[in-house]
Parts: structure tokens; C-alpha cells; sequence
């Protein structure tokens, strides 16, 4: 298995843009979430899924952020218009159950 | 809040040396797992102990767990340069994560 796919692994934008990213999970895990980075804040629970289903967005800043997952194996969180606060990492993790979760490389966000 | 909460917030030591952090959390768990994060990286898990175990191996890690407490430690044994990271812990049901032990090895 490839492992947790996210793109792209940079993305570069101007404040006011829309930027989304995109996840693969590891096929047959049930789980999936959306964490943010930053030295300030450190890593940040942003929304979970369980069976495609969303369960727990309290972690989402704002609207201007928005994630779905259509189907088992794709996800994507949307943030519009984004902000220079929304500079970070964000990684996108799978797990069957509740047990090992599997992180993607993560996507570097600058936005300028 | 996280669940889980990591104690020190870093620690530095010499190569061949061990290495214990902390871990506390809130409510009752099923399990914990920890993670390393080397730099710029997604986080790796690393070992899962089960509420019913205390005491579990791999390889130069020992984790213990204590429920009573709420609190687990993990301990890297004859540590490496190349274990230098940050190290988080974390709970099913509660996926956050605390700002992690930040673990320098120095050769």
C-alpha cells in the first residue's frame, strides 16, 4: 500500500484565494482526519470522518473552511478565501478503528 | 482540550543515554498510542498499549501504562541521534494531540 496520499505536498496562493487539498486514505480504513500545524499552535484535530461521515468539526477555525469525503478513498478540505493565518501544515491521517493512525506527508501552505 | 498531555516539553541528552517522557490524560481509554514527529514530517506511530496492559517492548521502547494515575511513560533505551524528535501520546476518541516532548540526541 502507498500509504496516506496527500496533494499537492506545496501549495503557494495569494490572500483571498481558494485552496483545497486533497487526501487518499489507506484502503479499508474507516477512519480519516484533518490536522493543521504550526509552531504557534502546534498540531490541531481540524475535523474527523467515520465511513465518509463527518463527526466532529469542532475543530475547524472558522466557514471559511470547509471538508467532504464523497467516498471511502478521497477527501479534501477547502479553505475560501483563505488568509495568511491559514499558513501552515496540513496532514491528513487514516485509521481502521480507532487504533494506529497513518499520516500523509502533509501539504505546506504559504499563503502571501 | 487534548486528552493526552506530554511532560517535558523537551528534553536533552547524549547519545547512549536514556530517555523517559510522560504522558497524562483525562478520562478512561481503551488504549494509547505514541507517535514521533521528525521534523517537517507526518507523525509515525510508534506502539499501542491496551487499558488492560501495563507494560509493553519494541525493540529500544518500553511503554508502561497506569490507569489508576491516568498516565503512561515512555522510555527509549541506549538512545541515538537519530531518535531525536518530538514524541506524542494519544487516545482513541480524542485524537488531539499536546504540544509533545521534544527529544534532542546529541552525538
Amino acid at each position: 500500500d502507498a500509504g496516506v496520499i496527500q496533494s499537492p505536498r506545496h501549495e503557494v496562493t495569494e490572500m483571498g484565494q481558494e485552496v483545497t487539498l486533497r487526501c487518499k486514505p489507506i484502503s479499508g480504513h474507516d477512519y480519516l482526519f484533518w490536522y493543521r500545524q504550526t509552531m504557534m499552535r502546534g498540531l490541531e484535530l481540524l475535523i474527523y470522518f467515520n465511513n465518509n461521515v463527518p463527526i466532529d468539526d469542532s475543530g475547524m477555525p472558522e466557514d471559511r473552511f470547509s471538508a467532504k469525503m464523497p467516498n471511502a478513498s478521497f477527501s479534501t478540505l477547502k479553505i475560501q478565501p483563505s488568509e495568511p493565518r491559514d499558513s501552515a501544515v496540513y496532514f491528513c491521517a487514516s485509521s481502521f478503528r480507532w487504533e494506529k493512525q497513518f499520516f500523509g506527508p502533509g501539504t505546506r501552505l504559504t499563503v502571501l | 482540550s487534548q486528552q493526552g498531555e506530554e511532560d517535558p516539553q523537551a528534553l536533552s541528552i547524549q547519545e547512549g543515554e536514556n530517555a523517559t517522557m510522560n504522558c497524562s490524560y483525562k478520562t478512561s481509554i481503551n488504549n494509547l498510542q505514541w507517535y514521533r514527529q521528525n521534523s517537517g514530517r507526518g507523525l509515525v506511530h510508534l506502539i499501542l498499549i491496551r487499558s488492560n496492559e501495563r507494560e509493553k517492548h519494541s525493540g529500544r521502547l518500553r511503554v508502561t501504562l497506569d490507569t489508576s494515575k491516568k498516565s503512561s511513560s515512555l522510555l527509549i533505551t541506549a538512545s541515538r541521534a537519530a531518535d531525536t524528535a518530538s514524541y506524542f501520546c494519544a487516545t482513541p476518541g480524542d485524537m488531539r494531540f499536546g504540544a509533545g516532548t521534544r527529544l534532542t540526541v546529541k552525538p
